[in-house]
């Protein structure tokens, strides 16, 4: 079983397009993260939820707007997409952080805006 | 920045032979982490020390840490060719959870 799934793998898209990339664990985790990996593999975290609360809000503009119905599935909904946003996406799941726990993380999403 | 910082950036190697990939951090820590991320895939976990901890040991996988440096080093004995990919160190502040990552280490085994 997939411990942490994010859907689509690939997407290509204009720019000025809205999109969302979908992620769900079923670790049963509290927390989730969403990162972004650039061209160099730079990864850098966006946003953390833990049981549905937005704890982590890193300075990202705000075309990136997360959601998470519930405390296994985190989505990430971005506007107006311009090609800066294209990178790898990764979505990522713990226990409560203040464990120090180790993160899972998903397959990722390739985003290409062109 | 927080951001760790690793070297060498790239490492080729045969197999049997030694990896060594060392992290640098600025500030107090909770934890370290080390990540392995093949190509095209995403970051798996290998291996967590405490900041209380100096040496931790995973199967084939040996991390120090040296607080008083503010470095880690990821020891890889043996290296098979599966062992190609990269490599991450990721330091946790103890900000709920926020890992920063350093921009890893390329390692290249040959069969």
């Amino acid at each position: 079983d997939t411990a942490v799934s994010q859907t689509p793998k690939y997407l290509v898209t204009q720019m000025g397009n809205d999109k969302s990339i979908k992620c769900e664990q079923n670790l049963g985790h509290d927390t989730m993260y969403w990162y972004k990996q650039d061209s160099k593999k730079f990864l850098k975290i966006m946003f953390s939820y833990n049981n549905k609360e937005l704890i982590i809000n890193e300075t990202v503009p705000n075309r990136f707007s997360p959601k998470s119905p519930d405390k296994a599935h985190l989505n990430l909904h971005i506007n107006s997409l311009e090609l800066g946003d294209s990178a790898v996406y990764f979505c990522a799941s713990s226990q409560y952080p203040g464990q120090g726990n180790e993160q899972y993380f998903g397959p990722g999403t390739r985003l290409t805006v062109t | 920045s927080q951001q760790g910082e690793e070297d060498p950036q790239a490492l080729s190697i045969q197999e049997g032979e030694n990896a060594t990939m060392n992290c640098s951090y600025k500030t107090s820590i909770n934890n370290l982490q080390w990540y392995r991320q093949n190509s095209g895939r995403g970051l798996v976990h290998l291996i967590l020390i405490r900041s209380n901890e100096r040496e931790k040991h995973s199967g084939r996988l040996r991390v120090t840490l040296d607080t008083s440096k503010k470095s880690s080093s990821l020891l890889i004995t043996a290296s098979r060719a599966a062992d190609t990919a990269s490599y991450f160190c990721a330091t946790d502040f103890g900000m709920r959870g926020k890992l920063t990552f350093g921009q890893g280490t390329i390692l290249t085994v040959h069969p």
